[in-house]
């Protein structure tokens, strides 16, 4: 089966730094995904890892530990509209059977 | 590119009725669409996965003859509610895959609400 662990809840400061966990155990991994997710609204993509590494893309990052089952989304300058769900998503499967299994999301609430 | 569009955006019914959900992928050919379900504060959960032409393959827990996927083609799915009740009211996204994106992204409908009295 898959597990995926990420924090309920995060607060951060306007112009900051947020880190933001993901600890999984899944079988057939290929890949890990960082979506956002505002309330009432469909996810949208953020990034992928699916080599051992930092990928960077603006102001956001994310960072893939395969050996340790670890990733991280880290949000740089952090906006007020950056305040969403950000949702951690493993990839497993094969031969074109690629599927999505979500963790419940971190909620972050960004204050002046 | 990679627009997913999904119809209607809510709905609201009868206990016992049926709803139909469409989702359509507006500027790409999907070859595998997802439809999740999403309680409130809740993450997504993937209830089947559809292929064009074939059947559609369903999560465990997750009742084939109440949840009716049709796709017929690289650009529409649909899921039907059949007989919803109240415990079916939920958030339904679908996803498609098969877009522009250079990871093999899915990418996500805007979601539907329903909500059955």
């Amino acid at each position: 089966g898959q597990n995926i662990d990420q924090p309920t809840e995060m607060t951060a400061t306007e112009g900051a730094i947020v880190q933001i966990n993901c600890t999984y155990q899944t079988s057939g991994f290929n890949g890990l995904f960082w979506y956002q997710q505002h309330a009432g609204e469909a996810p949208t993509f953020l990034s992928y890892n699916v080599l051992d590494g930092l990928e960077e893309k603006g102001r956001f990052s994310s960072f893939l530990s395969r050996s340790k089952g670890y990733s991280y989304l880290l949000l740089k300058e952090l906006q007020m509209k950056d305040s969403a769900s950000y949702l951690c998503a493993v990839s497993y499967g094969g031969g074109g059977g690629n599927k999505l299994t979500f963790g419940t999301g971190t909620q972050l609430k960004v204050e002046l | 590119g990679a627009v997913v569009s999904q119809h209607p955006s809510w709905v609201i019914c009868k206990s016992g009725t049926s709803v139909k959900i469409e989702c359509r992928s507006l500027d790409f050919q999907a070859t595998t669409m997802f439809w999740y379900r999403q309680f409130p504060k809740q993450s997504l959960m993937l209830m089947a996965t559809s292929n064009e032409g074939s059947k559609a393959t369903y999560e465990q827990g997750v009742e084939k003859d109440k949840f009716l996927i049709n796709h017929a083609s690289l650009t529409l799915s649909t899921l039907t509610v059949t007989s919803a009740h109240p415990e079916d009211s939920s958030f339904y996204i679908c996803s498609a895959r098969g877009g522009p994106g250079r990871y093999n992204e899915q990418f996500f409908g805007p979601g539907t609400r329903l909500t059955v009295l």
